[in-house]
Formats: structure tokens, C-alpha cells, sequence
């Protein structure tokens, strides 16, 4: 079993529409949540940062952590078509490593 | 202020041939790691360095080897290539303050896209 599962897609909604991408993790350890965002032929672009449990919000983008159900989600509202890329969940214990996701296909049309 | 630099862009080998992947920090920055990203996988990690040493390594065997020079550029070396080491290697920089928190700071190239064949 992997240590973070994430659900790979593709996932097509409309322009305008609500997004949620979800992962789930084995390691209670984590203590560091990240959504990255990743255009094809680019490297990750870091979208959301949480530190434990909680809710964080950034514009249309909210990402929430749920340490006891070890869950993991980030909402897009209003989705746009320049939305469409792979979301990477990442997570950490600490220091010098992150674990990532398989990332999940998201396709928004116009 | 300059991201971070990955050189070459696409690459390919033959298996058992040996490569050698580089890679430029953002400004400022002083640590480096190294991820694998297979076809339709996320980033694995391989390893970390740190004031030039080799700071933390995942799951990956002897052949793959780094190095990092004073200005905090880096290298990633794989020895002996399989066809299973076809992927996107990506490198990330961050400084020594950022790596504490769960690897908020990094800043990642664009990757290298490597072709074993």
C-alpha cells in the first residue's frame, strides 16, 4: 500500500464549475500538507501550505487536512480553463522529504 | 531573481550507459534535492544536499550518486541505466530555514526528461 493515495482521473468539469481533489495517507506522522500544481512539461508549482489539521484559503483555491480521518482535500471555485493541469498532494513529516501523490488530470472547458 | 535551472532538457540513453544531470539553485538558496517522476506517477524522492554533503536519501540503489558545489549547483549522476529509469527528473532548491517545515520553500525546475532505451 502506498503511503499516499491519490485518485489519478482524468477529471473533466465546465468552466465555472467547483473542483475537489482529494488524497488520503497512511503515516500519521505527516504533519505538512501541500497542493502543487503542475502544467504539462513544467516542473510542481506549489499552490497551498498547511501545517496540521485545519482549513486554509487562497483566493478560489481552499485546501482542508483532517489528520484523524488522515484526509486531505483542495476545492477550486469558479474553475477556469487555465486551471486545467495535474494537482500533486505532497506531504511531509519534517525535514528533507516530501511525499507525493500519484496527482490527479484536471480538464476544465470553456 | 533567477529560478531554478535544469540542464539538458531531454536526454537519450542507451541501457548501461552512464548520464549526468545538472542543475542551478534560485537565488538564495542552499539545499537541493533531486525527485524521479515516472510517466503518470508523482515525484519520488531520491536525495537531499545540504552545505555539500548528501542530507537525507530515499529509496533508490548506489548507481544514482550526486553532487553539490560551493555555489550550490548540482549534479545528479546515474551509473549503469536501466530502462526503468526512463522519467522526468526534477530538481528542487530551498534554503536551510524553509527545509524545516515540511519542504514548504522549494522551488522546482523544470526537469529533465530522460529516455532509456
Amino acid at each position: 500500500q502506498k503511503e499516499v493515495e491519490q485518485d489519478p482521473g482524468p477529471l473533466s468539469v465546465p468552466e465555472g464549475a467547483i473542483v475537489s481533489l482529494n488524497c488520503t495517507y497512511s503515516n500519521s506522522a505527516f504533519q505538512y500538507f501541500m497542493w502543487y500544481r503542475q502544467y504539462s512539461r513544467k516542473g510542481p508549482e506549489l499552490l497551498m501550505y498547511t501545517y496540521s489539521s485545519g482549513n486554509k484559503e487562497d483566493g478560489r483555491f481552499t485546501a482542508q487536512v483532517d489528520k484523524s480521518s488522515k484526509y486531505i482535500s483542495l476545492f477550486i471555485r469558479d474553475s477556469q480553463p487555465s486551471d486545467s493541469a495535474t494537482y500533486l498532494c505532497a506531504m511531509s513529516g519534517g525535514y528533507n522529504k516530501l511525499i507525493f501523490g500519484a496527482g490527479t488530470r484536471l480538464a476544465v472547458h470553456p | 531573481e533567477t529560478g531554478v535551472t535544469q540542464s539538458p532538457t531531454h536526454l537519450i540513453k542507451t541501457r548501461g550507459q552512464q548520464v549526468t544531470l545538472r542543475c542551478s539553485s534560485q537565488s538564495g538558496h542552499n539545499t537541493v534535492s533531486w525527485y524521479q517522476q515516472a510517466l503518470g506517477q508523482g515525484p519520488q524522492f531520491i536525495f537531499q544536499y545540504y552545505r555539500e554533503e548528501e542530507n537525507g536519501r530515499g529509496n533508490f540503489p548506489p548507481r544514482f550518486s550526486g553532487l553539490q558545489f560551493p555555489n550550490y549547483s548540482s549534479e545528479l549522476n546515474v551509473n549503469a541505466l536501466e530502462l526503468d529509469d526512463s522519467a522526468l527528473y526534477l530538481c528542487a532548491s530551498s534554503s536551510s530555514l524553509q527545509t524545516g517545515q515540511g519542504a514548504r520553500g522549494y522551488t522546482f525546475g523544470s526537469g529533465t526528461r530522460l529516455t532509456v532505451v
